[in-house]
């Protein structure tokens, strides 16, 4: 069984400020994908960025960075240049075996 | 955005009752997914489908059924709902497993 790991339930940042939200994970498999989601207020769900397990550099999707660190088992997401428009939810996703398992999200609010 | 609808977006029902949910998407994408999403236990996948009528569980199938007869519907029914089951209800659609998967916008169902 796939297990995500999100220890922050909570965090401000200053608006123009990068943060960095916490995601470990645990399976046995060798092949995995990491995922990162944004939860607006609104509810929808919205796709940030992915991170294979086989890449060798770190994802990067505009102003999202994925910091993957295999050995440690970490996939930590980095917001550069906070915008109010970032509060949300975020959470933290591993796709193995046809599935994602998510993790339980943290809620970032950017302060301006 | 992808093409994908769920319906009603809204519901109420009443314990004991059948309801039956509905995705639909025009992405034409082989893998659709049914979760839940409940306070404290971020997303929690029902079912999935992998292809029309390949279907399997997830982490919390009891008292779900899916059903998918063509590619583009993927059916969640609750036989007979319970107030446990009162939670917002999101479907996914991804090309292949290891792909990000592209959420609808949810139905939130509340079960007196």
């Amino acid at each position: 069984a796939q297990k995500i790991t999100q220890t922050q339930p909570g965090m401000f940042v200053q608006e123009k400020e990068a943060v960095t939200l916490d995601c470990t994970y645990d399976t046995s498999d060798q092949s995995y994908g990491l995922f990162w989601y944004k939860q607006p207020s609104s509810g929808e769900m919205i796709f940030l960025i992915y991170q294979g397990s086989y890449d060798e550099q770190n994802a990067t999707e505009g102003r999202y960075s994925l910091n993957f660190q295999k050995a440690r088992k970490s996939a930590n997401l980095v917001i550069s240049a906070s915008q109010l428009g970032d509060s949300a939810m975020y959470f933290c996703a591993i796709g193995t075996d046809n599935m994602l398992t998510f993790g339980g999200g943290t809620r970032l609010m950017v302060k301006p | 955005d992808a093409g994908i609808t769920q319906s009603p977006r809204h519901k109420v029902t009443e314990t004991g009752t059948p309801v039956t949910l509905r995705c639909h998407q025009t992405e034409n994408h082989r893998y659709m997914y049914w979760y839940r999403q409940d306070p404290g236990h971020g997303l929690r996948l029902i079912h999935y489908s992998y292809g029309v009528k390949d279907t399997d569980k997830g982490e919390v199938s009891d008292g779900y059924s899916v059903s998918r007869s063509k590619t583009e519907d993927f059916l969640l029914t609750l036989e007979s709902a319970t107030s446990s089951q009162t939670s917002v209800y999101f479907c996914a659609i991804s090309a292949e497993p290891y792909n990000e998967q592209f959420f609808g916008p949810g139905t939130r169902l509340t079960v007196l």
